[in-house]
């Protein structure tokens, strides 16, 4: 079983959704990060988190320490947040351990 | 603009080749990271670096080493590259004890 684990795998939204990403992970973290990887490759980080919530246009992260989860955020979908979202956790040393990712599609 | 930068976006070398992949980072971080990313399987630490000439493995480092000999440069070396290393690698960058994260733009590299 993956320490970090991602759902759905794939994602089709119509433009205007409101979508969620859910990340479940089963290790002792200092900090969990959204990352957001478009087609070619690049990939951008979209928050790290250590406790609660936070908001950046319209994206929204949220992190439960007890339960061990997070969930990221899409309102108002559009076809250009399209790509690959990564759950990643930093556990109690300096490297991160990565979910395998959902790949949203959203269409016009 | 701080960044992480890849030598190359797209690479294709011949099985049995010596193949180096380079990557830069302008944040004088002290961490860099090279993982590979597969279908299915997400991104899979290789190696990382905490220090110049320090290197340390990650959870695949067969058929692959690392140099570092300067603290803005990681290099990733497939001594004679085979088909099963085709992949897509990514460097990545950070500071101890901080969060933040910086990665390249990836090297999408096939062995033929």
């Amino acid at each position: 079983k993956n320490e970090v684990e991602q759902s759905p795998q794939n994602l089709t939204a119509q433009e205007g959704e409101f979508i969620t990403i859910n990340c479940s992970y089963s290790v002792g973290i200092s900090a969990l990060h959204w990352l957001q990887q478009h087609p070619g490759g690049g990939i951008v980080s979209l928050f790290m988190l250590s406790s609660g919530k936070k908001k950046h246009g319209r994206l929204i992260a949220t992190i439960n320490i007890q339960e061990k989860h997070s969930s990221l955020h899409i309102t108002a979908s559009h076809p250009r947040d399209s790509a690959v979202y990564i759950c990643a956790v930093k556990a109690y040393t300096d490297k991160l351990i990565f979910g395998t990712g959902t790949r949203l599609q959203v269409f016009p | 603009d701080v960044k992480v930068t890849q030598s190359s976006r797209y690479l294709v070398k011949r099985t049995g080749e010596k193949v180096f992949l380079e990557c830069v980072q302008d944040m004088d971080h002290e961490n860099m990271f090279w993982y590979r990313q597969d279908p299915g399987l997400g991104l899979r630490l290789i190696y990382f670096s905490y220090d110049v000439k320090m290197k340390e493995k990650g959870d695949i480092p067969e058929g692959y080493s690392v140099s570092r000999e300067k603290k803005e440069r990681f290099s990733l070396i497939l001594e004679s590259a085979s088909t099963n290393q085709t992949s897509m690698y990514l460097c990545a960058s950070s500071q101890p004890q901080f969060y933040g994260y910086t990665f390249g733009s990836g090297t999408r590299l096939t062995v033929v």
